[in-house]
């Protein structure tokens, strides 16, 4: 079964800052990858997806995410980090079309 | 167009009691989902309709929660009795095909505190 690893639970950068979030996946075939928002009591939003072609993928808001498989990467990055983009980002991998499993999440917090 | 829309937004009760959670998802999805999100993790689906059919519900505890999805369109999703370690985050999603895969919109959820 697949399963998604996000390395740190919370992240803090300063504005204006390169924002990474880091998410590994476990796949035993080529998975579709999401990476979704959260703000605080909203539901999830999301961000950008991988399904198949160009593994460079643009977002919403500025952020993007590289498909690398031979890392069984997809971390997201935004170049200047905003005081808006502090919120929970989850990342998640799916192999059918229907079968999503979200990793932990990993909270984003933005310094002035 | 209109998001997926859940009712209540929050809810407190007392163990033992019942509580229902309501989701209409975006107009022509015919897929729907049932989350749970407990404090600090990710999403864990509950169950999958498509249209009114129940097509994954392994997940769903089925001693004491319910569901369904009449006509295929709103859905409820039930617990009886509920207990202390119910409390979180209950969301509804919806999807529809966007190119090779289908694309989740979410619900703002429902969060639950049993006392």
């Amino acid at each position: 079964a697949q399963s998604v690893t996000q390395l740190g639970s919370h992240v803090s950068v300063s504005e204006g800052a390169l924002v990474l979030l880091r998410c590994n996946y476990s796949s035993s075939v080529p998975p579709y990858l999401f990476w979704y928002v959260q703000y605080p009591n909203q539901g999830l939003q999301l961000l950008l997806k991988y399904t198949t072609g160009a593994t460079l993928v643009k977002g919403i808001n500025g952020f993007e995410a590289e498909f690398k498989k031979s890392e069984t990467s997809f971390h997201l990055t935004k170049p200047s980090a905003h005081m808006s983009d502090a919120a929970e980002y989850f990342c998640a991998v799916s192999l059918t079309l229907n079968d999503m499993r979200f990793g932990a999440g990993t909270r984003l917090t933005v310094k002035p | 167009e209109a998001g997926v829309v859940q009712s209540p937004r929050y809810k407190i009760i007392e163990k033992k009691q019942p509580v229902a959670f309501w989701c209409n998802p975006i107009s022509g999805h015919n897929t729907l989902y049932w989350y749970l999100q407990n404090l600090g993790q990710g999403p864990e689906l509950l169950i999958r309709y498509e249209n009114e059919e129940a097509v994954d519900d392994s997940q769903l505890p089925k001693d004491r929660f319910s569901a369904e999805r009449l006509k295929g369109v709103d859905s409820t999703l039930k617990i009886q009795p509920a207990e202390l370690g119910d409390s979180a985050v209950y969301l509804c999603a919806s999807s529809s095909r966007e190119g090779s895969t289908d694309t989740q919109y979410f619900g703002p959820g429902t969060r639950l505190t049993v006392l």
